[in-house]
């Protein structure tokens, strides 16, 4: 069964950088693997930041920023406000299957 | 702006069929990807489907067995059905929609997602 991790919680300062990464139980994540990154806070639907590794969606803000790091896909938080305290989920696809996979979350804390 | 809303029953029985409806609203269901996505309490997202405008479908490998998804372009809809259903089914459901750029559609990429709905088995 294919995992992505990624770390189950960070705290930043605000105004700090924060980089969170996805990993691939099946080894380096690369550009084929598509990765997209999707922020939830309490209670409401998730939103989408970023999609095939790095490309952002039109509401999405300039501070957030994707890439591949070390073999895992990354999202970079510069300047990182309150309002970005929230859970971020990745989620990667395997093209051999044709299937998408959630990770398990990161818990931001602005702090 | 498009708009995905959910519907459907928010209490369900052991051992019965579990559906959902998702209306696209201020935009066409056509030319897009459509999944359902599901959310336990407290914990992550799960991947549960997707249908393409046409009808085409996949599910994931862990719920096809029990997973239907449709589409009713001539309302706008899609739907979800899953049966046999267990405590473990219970969670808020959302349906979304995958990004297309003019030149290519991203299947995983989901861009516009309803507000969810919460399903309990029990």
């Amino acid at each position: 069964q294919t995992v992505v991790t990624q770390e189950p919680s960070l705290t930043v300062s605000p105004g700090g950088t924060v980089t969170l990464t996805c990993a691939s139980s099946t080894g380096a994540v690369t550009s084929d693997y598509y990765a997209n990154w999707f922020q939830q806070k309490p209670g409401q639907a998730p939103r989408a930041l970023i999609y095939s590794t790095s490309n952002k969606h039109s509401w999405t803000p300039a501070r957030f920023s994707g890439s591949l790091l070390g073999g895992k896909a990354a999202l970079t938080l510069s300047g990182v406000q309150p309002e970005d305290e929230a859970e971020y989920y990745c989620l990667l696809y395997y093209g051999s299957a044709q299937l998408g996979v959630f990770g398990g979350g990161t818990k931001l804390t602005v702090l | 702006q498009v708009q995905l809303q959910e519907s459907g029953p928010g209490l369900v029985k052991p051992s019965e069929t579990l559906s959902l409806t998702c209306t696209v609203s201020g935009g066409s269901i056509s030319s897009y990807f459509w999944s359902w996505i599901r959310q336990p309490p407290g914990k992550g997202l799960e991947w549960i489907g997707y249908i393409y405008y046409s009808g085409s479908t996949y599910y994931s490998p862990s719920l096809k067995s029990r997973v239907t998804i449709s589409v009713d372009t001539s309302k706008n809809q899609f739907s979800l059905k899953l049966n046999s259903v267990t405590a473990a089914d219970t969670a808020v459901y959302y349906c979304a929609r995958s990004h297309c750029s003019s030149t290519s559609c991203y299947r995983y990429a989901f861009d516009i997602w309803g507000q969810g709905t919460m399903v309990i088995v029990s």
